[in-house]
């Protein structure tokens, strides 16, 4: 069975500092790959997604990154942490013959930038 | 501008009750609709997808259906436990593109 890795749980972290945050999956071949964040008293809101090894698309201009060094590995990163960058990180994977498949997420990661 | 909207934001039922969440999509053209379930400081669990062409799913005693032409899906809930209890969010992908676009979110509370 497949199952997705996130970590770490919970980070604070203070403005102007970097961020790395880790989404493994197991089980799976070629997943697509996504980074969500929900923010408080906001959706859920796409942030990147990838279809393989190097391939990353963005959704939205912000301060982050995301990188897929390996097939099943994720990495959302950050060289200078802003207070807005706070909120609930959630790691999705669906299997990557095509977009109509459902989405599973992680566990999520919770950030407070201070 | 595609928006997904979700009424109520919060809903209290007793044990045993049936109830209904709604959710409502500003585009008609959808891909695939999704209902999801949030526990306290979790992720994501996929309850029911329905594509377009579908009208309906059911998993137990969730049924969810779809009115593309309304731009509406509506989740029920049978017979409502007090493990029910969660946020119930809905999501929508329109077109070919990847992304999931969520609604805000019903919080459900199930009292015994």
């Amino acid at each position: 069975s497949q199952t997705i890795h996130q970590w770490p749980a919970t980070l604070v972290q203070p403005v102007g500092s970097p961020l790395s945050l880790e989404c493994t999956v197991e089980g799976t071949s070629n997943p697509n790959l996504y980074w969500y964040r929900q923010a408080a008293g906001r959706g859920l809101q796409l942030l990147f997604y990838s279809v393989g090894i190097g391939q990353i698309s963005s959704e939205v201009p912000q301060n982050l990154s995301a990188s897929r060094p390996q097939d099943r590995q994720f990495i959302l990163s950050s060289k200078k942490l802003l207070l807005s960058d706070s909120g609930f990180y959630l790691c999705a994977w669906s299997p990557g013959q095509g977009n109509q498949e459902t989405q599973y997420f992680g566990p999520g990661t919770r950030l407070l930038v201070l | 501008k595609q928006e997904v909207t979700q009424i109520p934001a919060a809903l209290s039922v007793p044990e045993g009750e049936n109830l209904v969440l709604n959710c409502s999509f500003t585009d008609s053209a959808i891909y695939n609709l999704q209902w999801f379930r949030q526990d306290p400081g979790k992720g994501l669990t996929s309850l029911l997808l329905i594509q377009s062409s579908q009208r309906e799913q059911t998993s137990g005693r969730l049924n969810a259906s779809l009115d593309k032409s309304s731009g509406r899906s509506t989740l029920y809930i049978a017979a409502s436990q007090p493990g029910d209890s969660a946020t119930y969010l809905c999501a929508v992908r329109w077109g070919s593109g990847y992304a999931l676009n969520f609604g805000k979110g019903t919080s459900l509370l199930v009292t015994p």
